[in-house]
Protein backbone atom coordinates (compact mmCIF):
# COMPACT_ATOMS: atom_id res chain seq x y z
CA UNK A 1 0.00 0.00 0.00
CA UNK A 2 1.50 3.27 -1.14
CA UNK A 3 2.06 5.46 1.77
CA UNK A 4 3.91 7.92 3.79
CA UNK A 5 4.31 7.18 7.69
CA UNK A 6 5.22 9.46 10.63
CA UNK A 7 6.67 8.25 14.05
CA UNK A 8 6.14 8.63 16.72
CA UNK A 9 2.37 9.91 16.28
CA UNK A 10 2.18 11.17 19.59
CA UNK A 11 5.10 12.89 21.38
CA UNK A 12 5.39 14.70 24.86
CA UNK A 13 8.89 16.04 26.05
CA UNK A 14 10.61 18.61 28.00
CA UNK A 15 12.70 21.44 26.50
CA UNK A 16 15.78 21.53 25.82
CA UNK A 17 15.67 17.44 24.83
CA UNK A 18 16.74 16.28 21.69
CA UNK A 19 14.03 14.62 19.51
CA UNK A 20 13.48 13.12 16.22
CA UNK A 21 10.58 12.36 14.03
CA UNK A 22 10.58 9.77 11.43
CA UNK A 23 9.11 10.13 8.05
CA UNK A 24 9.31 7.05 5.48
CA UNK A 25 7.61 6.82 2.01
CA UNK A 26 7.16 4.17 -0.36
CA UNK A 27 6.37 5.61 -3.66
CA UNK A 28 9.96 6.38 -4.51
CA UNK A 29 9.10 10.35 -4.64
CA UNK A 30 11.61 12.77 -5.06
CA UNK A 31 10.01 15.34 -3.28
CA UNK A 32 9.03 15.88 0.23
CA UNK A 33 8.62 17.96 3.44
CA UNK A 34 7.74 18.98 6.71
CA UNK A 35 4.82 20.89 7.69
CA UNK A 36 3.47 22.01 11.46
CA UNK A 37 -0.46 22.98 11.76
CA UNK A 38 -1.22 25.39 14.46
CA UNK A 39 -4.89 26.69 15.14
CA UNK A 40 -6.00 29.51 13.15
CA UNK A 41 -2.85 29.68 11.32
CA UNK A 42 -3.32 26.52 8.96
CA UNK A 43 -0.46 24.72 7.80
CA UNK A 44 3.27 26.27 7.42
CA UNK A 45 5.96 24.62 5.71
CA UNK A 46 8.77 23.99 7.87
CA UNK A 47 11.49 22.65 5.07
CA UNK A 48 11.14 20.55 1.52
CA UNK A 49 13.77 18.81 -0.29
CA UNK A 50 13.36 18.31 -4.31
CA UNK A 51 15.52 15.45 -3.81
CA UNK A 52 18.60 13.10 -1.86
CA UNK A 53 20.90 15.80 -0.24
CA UNK A 54 18.63 18.54 -1.69
CA UNK A 55 16.86 20.30 1.31
CA UNK A 56 15.19 23.87 1.30
CA UNK A 57 14.13 25.89 3.52
CA UNK A 58 10.17 26.88 3.91
CA UNK A 59 8.35 29.77 6.01
CA UNK A 60 9.10 28.59 9.48
CA UNK A 61 12.67 26.79 9.42
CA UNK A 62 14.23 28.26 13.00
CA UNK A 63 14.40 25.84 15.29
CA UNK A 64 14.14 22.66 13.35
CA UNK A 65 16.94 20.86 11.01
CA UNK A 66 16.52 17.96 8.52
CA UNK A 67 18.50 15.60 6.44
CA UNK A 68 17.76 13.46 3.18
CA UNK A 69 20.21 11.16 3.04
CA UNK A 70 17.99 8.26 1.55
CA UNK A 71 15.12 9.18 -0.86
CA UNK A 72 12.80 7.21 1.24
CA UNK A 73 13.29 9.39 4.52
CA UNK A 74 13.12 12.57 5.46
CA UNK A 75 13.26 13.01 8.91
CA UNK A 76 12.55 16.23 11.47
CA UNK A 77 15.23 16.93 14.37
CA UNK A 78 14.74 19.40 16.53
CA UNK A 79 17.78 20.08 18.51
CA UNK A 80 16.59 21.83 21.46
CA UNK A 81 12.92 21.55 21.63
CA UNK A 82 10.87 24.44 23.21
CA UNK A 83 7.59 25.25 24.60
CA UNK A 84 6.18 27.46 20.94
CA UNK A 85 7.45 24.33 18.96
CA UNK A 86 4.19 21.83 20.46
CA UNK A 87 2.47 21.45 17.57
CA UNK A 88 0.76 18.85 14.84
CA UNK A 89 3.34 17.97 12.38
CA UNK A 90 3.09 16.19 9.10
CA UNK A 91 4.95 15.37 6.44
CA UNK A 92 4.22 14.61 2.77
CA UNK A 93 6.01 13.57 -0.33
CA UNK A 94 4.93 14.02 -3.77
CA UNK A 95 5.63 12.48 -7.62
CA UNK A 96 8.40 13.85 -9.74
CA UNK A 97 9.45 18.10 -8.85
CA UNK A 98 9.69 18.72 -12.48
CA UNK A 99 6.95 21.15 -13.91
CA UNK A 100 5.92 22.57 -10.55
CA UNK A 101 4.46 21.28 -6.99
CA UNK A 102 2.23 17.90 -7.42
CA UNK A 103 -0.32 16.76 -5.14
CA UNK A 104 1.18 15.39 -2.10
CA UNK A 105 0.47 12.59 0.09
CA UNK A 106 0.29 12.68 3.55
CA UNK A 107 1.39 10.94 6.50
CA UNK A 108 -0.28 10.71 9.60
CA UNK A 109 0.39 13.16 11.98
CA UNK A 110 2.67 13.32 14.55
CA UNK A 111 1.04 15.32 18.03
CA UNK A 112 3.95 16.87 19.61
CA UNK A 113 4.07 18.83 23.29
CA UNK A 114 6.65 20.26 24.67
CA UNK A 115 6.29 21.11 28.37
CA UNK B 1 5.50 37.55 -1.56
CA UNK B 2 2.94 34.99 -1.80
CA UNK B 3 -0.16 35.19 0.50
CA UNK B 4 -3.30 32.80 0.23
CA UNK B 5 -6.54 34.11 2.41
CA UNK B 6 -9.44 32.29 3.58
CA UNK B 7 -11.82 34.72 5.18
CA UNK B 8 -14.38 32.60 6.29
CA UNK B 9 -13.17 30.70 9.29
CA UNK B 10 -15.99 29.00 9.18
CA UNK B 11 -19.31 28.04 7.76
CA UNK B 12 -22.64 26.44 8.68
CA UNK B 13 -25.25 25.02 6.78
CA UNK B 14 -27.98 22.72 6.62
CA UNK B 15 -27.63 19.41 4.44
CA UNK B 16 -28.38 20.00 0.74
CA UNK B 17 -27.04 23.49 0.65
CA UNK B 18 -24.82 24.05 -1.63
CA UNK B 19 -21.92 26.53 -0.15
CA UNK B 20 -19.37 28.46 -1.54
CA UNK B 21 -15.49 28.31 0.37
CA UNK B 22 -13.99 31.71 -0.77
CA UNK B 23 -10.15 31.32 -1.48
CA UNK B 24 -7.84 34.85 -2.38
CA UNK B 25 -4.36 34.85 -3.23
CA UNK B 26 -1.49 36.75 -3.74
CA UNK B 27 1.63 36.17 -5.77
CA UNK B 28 4.03 38.08 -8.36
CA UNK B 29 4.70 34.98 -10.47
CA UNK B 30 2.60 34.45 -14.09
CA UNK B 31 3.43 30.65 -13.03
CA UNK B 32 1.91 29.34 -10.38
CA UNK B 33 -0.16 26.53 -8.82
CA UNK B 34 -3.33 26.11 -6.53
CA UNK B 35 -4.53 23.54 -4.50
CA UNK B 36 -7.27 22.86 -2.17
CA UNK B 37 -6.62 19.90 0.18
CA UNK B 38 -9.70 18.26 2.45
CA UNK B 39 -9.12 17.79 6.47
CA UNK B 40 -12.08 15.70 7.73
CA UNK B 41 -12.82 15.24 11.88
CA UNK B 42 -10.18 12.41 11.48
CA UNK B 43 -6.96 14.53 10.78
CA UNK B 44 -5.93 13.46 7.87
CA UNK B 45 -4.92 15.88 4.66
CA UNK B 46 -6.46 14.49 1.18
CA UNK B 47 -5.66 16.04 -2.01
CA UNK B 48 -8.59 17.40 -3.93
CA UNK B 49 -7.47 19.61 -6.81
CA UNK B 50 -4.46 21.26 -8.54
CA UNK B 51 -4.68 24.07 -11.15
CA UNK B 52 -2.16 25.76 -12.38
CA UNK B 53 -2.21 29.98 -13.71
CA UNK B 54 -2.32 29.06 -17.21
CA UNK B 55 -5.77 27.07 -16.97
CA UNK B 56 -8.83 28.95 -15.75
CA UNK B 57 -11.27 26.43 -17.43
CA UNK B 58 -13.44 25.76 -14.25
CA UNK B 59 -13.53 22.32 -13.17
CA UNK B 60 -16.37 19.99 -11.81
CA UNK B 61 -15.91 16.45 -10.39
CA UNK B 62 -18.78 15.33 -9.01
CA UNK B 63 -20.76 17.24 -6.55
CA UNK B 64 -17.89 19.82 -6.24
CA UNK B 65 -16.43 22.57 -8.39
CA UNK B 66 -13.80 25.05 -8.71
CA UNK B 67 -13.92 28.61 -10.12
CA UNK B 68 -10.33 29.87 -11.07
CA UNK B 69 -10.17 33.55 -11.83
CA UNK B 70 -7.22 35.48 -12.69
CA UNK B 71 -8.87 38.78 -12.72
CA UNK B 72 -9.86 38.94 -8.91
CA UNK B 73 -7.03 36.44 -7.87
CA UNK B 74 -9.68 33.86 -6.46
CA UNK B 75 -10.03 30.03 -6.37
CA UNK B 76 -13.66 29.54 -5.03
CA UNK B 77 -14.86 25.72 -4.40
CA UNK B 78 -18.06 25.08 -4.32
CA UNK B 79 -19.78 21.78 -2.93
CA UNK B 80 -23.77 21.11 -4.32
CA UNK B 81 -26.07 19.63 -2.48
CA UNK B 82 -23.70 19.56 0.50
CA UNK B 83 -23.93 16.54 2.77
CA UNK B 84 -22.98 15.66 6.32
CA UNK B 85 -19.89 13.89 5.24
CA UNK B 86 -18.44 16.90 3.31
CA UNK B 87 -17.78 18.34 7.20
CA UNK B 88 -14.19 18.93 6.94
CA UNK B 89 -11.57 21.62 6.95
CA UNK B 90 -10.63 22.84 4.01
CA UNK B 91 -7.76 24.83 2.94
CA UNK B 92 -6.69 26.45 0.04
CA UNK B 93 -2.59 26.55 -0.97
CA UNK B 94 -0.39 28.11 -3.54
CA UNK B 95 2.77 27.36 -4.93
CA UNK B 96 4.68 29.27 -7.63
CA UNK B 97 7.03 27.39 -10.23
CA UNK B 98 10.30 29.29 -9.67
CA UNK B 99 10.49 27.12 -5.94
CA UNK B 100 8.77 24.47 -4.46
CA UNK B 101 7.15 26.15 -1.05
CA UNK B 102 3.65 25.40 -0.55
CA UNK B 103 1.73 28.54 1.29
CA UNK B 104 -1.60 27.65 3.14
CA UNK B 105 -4.50 29.77 3.69
CA UNK B 106 -6.01 29.20 7.70
CA UNK B 107 -8.80 26.68 6.69
CA UNK B 108 -12.36 27.05 6.41
CA UNK B 109 -14.67 24.40 9.10
CA UNK B 110 -17.58 23.47 6.70
CA UNK B 111 -20.11 22.02 9.15
CA UNK B 112 -23.16 20.04 7.17
CA UNK B 113 -25.69 19.84 9.85
CA UNK B 114 -28.39 17.24 9.00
Amino acid sequence: EAQVTQNPRYLITVTGKKLTVTCSQNMNHEYMSWYRQDPGLGLRQIYYSMNVEVTDKGDVPEGYKVSRKEKRNFPLILESPSPNQTSLYFCASSAPAGGGLREQFFGPGTRLTVL
Amino acid sequence: AQKVTQAQTEISVVEKEDVTLDCVYETRDTTYYLFWYKQPPSGELVFLIRRNSFDEQNEISGRYSWNFQKSTSSFNFTITASQVVDSAVYFCALSEARNYQLIWGAGTKLIIKP
